[in-house]
């Protein structure tokens, strides 16, 4: 069974510039999550779907942060513009919405702005 | 909202000796999960706790969720340097939101 899929692995980008994140969760998973991690801290949810609806995202930034997930499979998310304390690593995971939940974890995607 | 706590936030331990993480609730938890992070890694999946006083255990590795469902504990015999890494705790929620501890991160002293 392949994993939850994310790209690209690593980005730099300057300050005010644009970026997006692409995820392809586990086939069949109908929940999705992006967090964001910073060194040393756990996870922080920013946006979670069921399906291609929005169940919460009350930690996304939404003047600068947005993300999509328009067929209910794969996701993107995208910050214009960045800023320095968006340096983090972007984690995308799935997980089925029934019985045994557990989060199936990318590789996440590490993001450094300058 | 719902808050997990978790200790310590780091344990320094000499290769051999045992690790213990705790997880505390001030509400009833439904599940508790634990998962574990090695450095430069993401997050992997260890195993989830249901029923009140269950225990569960993966090799060395043991889990206990409270008679009360309040606390979770992770317990680790005679570490090993494969072991290193950040342990976390975590709530699955009636909306498959997960809710976060801050993670206790092992480190094995050389």
């Amino acid at each position: 069974e392949a994993g939850v899929a994310q790209s690209p692995r690593y980005k730099i980008i300057e300050k005010r510039q644009s970026v997006a994140f692409w995820c392809n969760p586990i086939s069949g998973h109908a929940t999705l999550y992006w967090y964001q991690q910073i060194l040393g801290q756990g996870p922080k949810l920013l946006i979670q779907f069921q399906n291609n609806g929005v169940v919460d995202d009350s930690q996304l930034p939404k003047d600068r942060f947005s993300a999509e997930r328009l067929k209910g499979v794969d996701s993107t998310l995208k910050i214009q513009p960045a800023k320095l304390e968006d340096s983090a690593v972007y984690l995308c995971a799935s997980s089925f919405s029934t019985g045994t939940t557990e989060a199936f974890f990318g590789q996440g995607t590490r993001l450094t702005v300058v | 909202g719902q808050q997990v706590m978790q200790i310590p936030q780091y344990q320094h331990v000499q290769e051999g000796e045992d690790f213990t993480t705790y997880c505390n609730s001030s509400t009833t938890l439904s599940n508790i999960q634990w998962y574990k992070q090695r450095p430069g890694g993401h997050p992997v999946f260890l195993i989830q706790l249901v029923k009140s006083g269950e225990v569960k255990k993966q090799k060395r590795l043991t889990f206990q969720f409270g008679e009360a469902k309040k606390n979770s504990s992770l317990h680790i015999t005679a570490t090993q340097t494969t072991d290193v890494g950040t342990y976390f705790c975590a709530q699955m929620d009636s909306n498959y939101q997960l809710i976060w501890g801050a993670g206790t991160k092992l480190i094995i002293k050389p």
